[in-house]
């Protein structure tokens, strides 16, 4: 079984509609991210939570919120769907350790599309 | 937050050393460096991460200069399997400053 799985894998909605992707880890890890990846720009951090009672705004969080119901799982929603919002979205999750970063753990991606 | 910078695309063949530069100028003092794989349909996998100086593993190095304002992952020998997106990472976990650079898409001819 994968160690980082992300459901839905593929979504297609429509402007105005209430979406929320969810992810799920078996790593044990206490860090976890969401990101957005559009053609050309790379990936860009959405939001990104060290532990269960934190959360923290990324790079790009305006139209976005998450919620992270236990270390295992982190869910981002889309309160009113835009059409540019249409992107892949990548959970990922990273141990503690000594040092600042350590490596992180892709999920498979979801691919949304917003109509 | 730091910004990165790499090179849209390359080209390389079979069996030659590929080197990725990153440049982040404005790289902060507990930032981290991290290049990223990608292939189609599938998420980044980590390939190899640094502070300074070298570092180097079982699938490529890593070259950081003292002044850390650029980095160079280097692939020795690649395959047609390395055809690939690479992407540069810079950031502190501490403090979730993770910044991705565009990526750079790696073409291996045979």
């Amino acid at each position: 079984d994968a160690d980082v799985t992300q459901t839905p894998r593929n979504r297609i909605t429509k402007t105005g509609k209430r979406i929320m992707l969810e992810c799920s880890q078996t790593k044990g890890h206490d860090r976890m991210y969401w990101y957005r990846q559009d053609p050309g720009l790379g990936l860009r951090l959405i939001y990104y939570s060290f532990d269960v009672k934190d959360i923290n705004k990324g790079e790009i969080s305006d139209g976005y919120s998450v919620s992270r119901q236990a270390q295992a799982k982190f869910s981002l929603s889309l309160e009113s769907a835009i059409p540019n919002q249409t992107a892949l979205y990548f959970c990922a999750t990273s141990a503690i350790s000594g040092r600042a970063l350590t490596e992180q753990f892709f999920g498979p991606g979801t691919r949304l599309t917003v109509l | 937050l730091a910004k990165t910078t790499q090179p849209i695309s390359m080209d390389s063949y079979e069996g030659q050393e590929v080197n990725i530069t990153c440049s982040h100028n404005n790289i902060a003092t507990n930032d981290y460096i991290t290049w990223y794989q990608q292939f189609p349909s599938q998420g980044p996998r980590f390939i190899i991460q640094g502070y300074k100086t070298k570092v180097t593993n079982e699938v490529a190095s890593l070259f950081i200069p003292a002044d850390r304002k650029s980095s160079t992952l280097s692939l020795p020998r690649v395959s047609l399997s390395d055809t690939a997106v690479y992407y540069c990472l810079v950031g502190g976990g501490s403090q979730g400053n993770l910044i991705f650079g565009k990526g750079t898409k790696l073409s291996v001819k045979p």
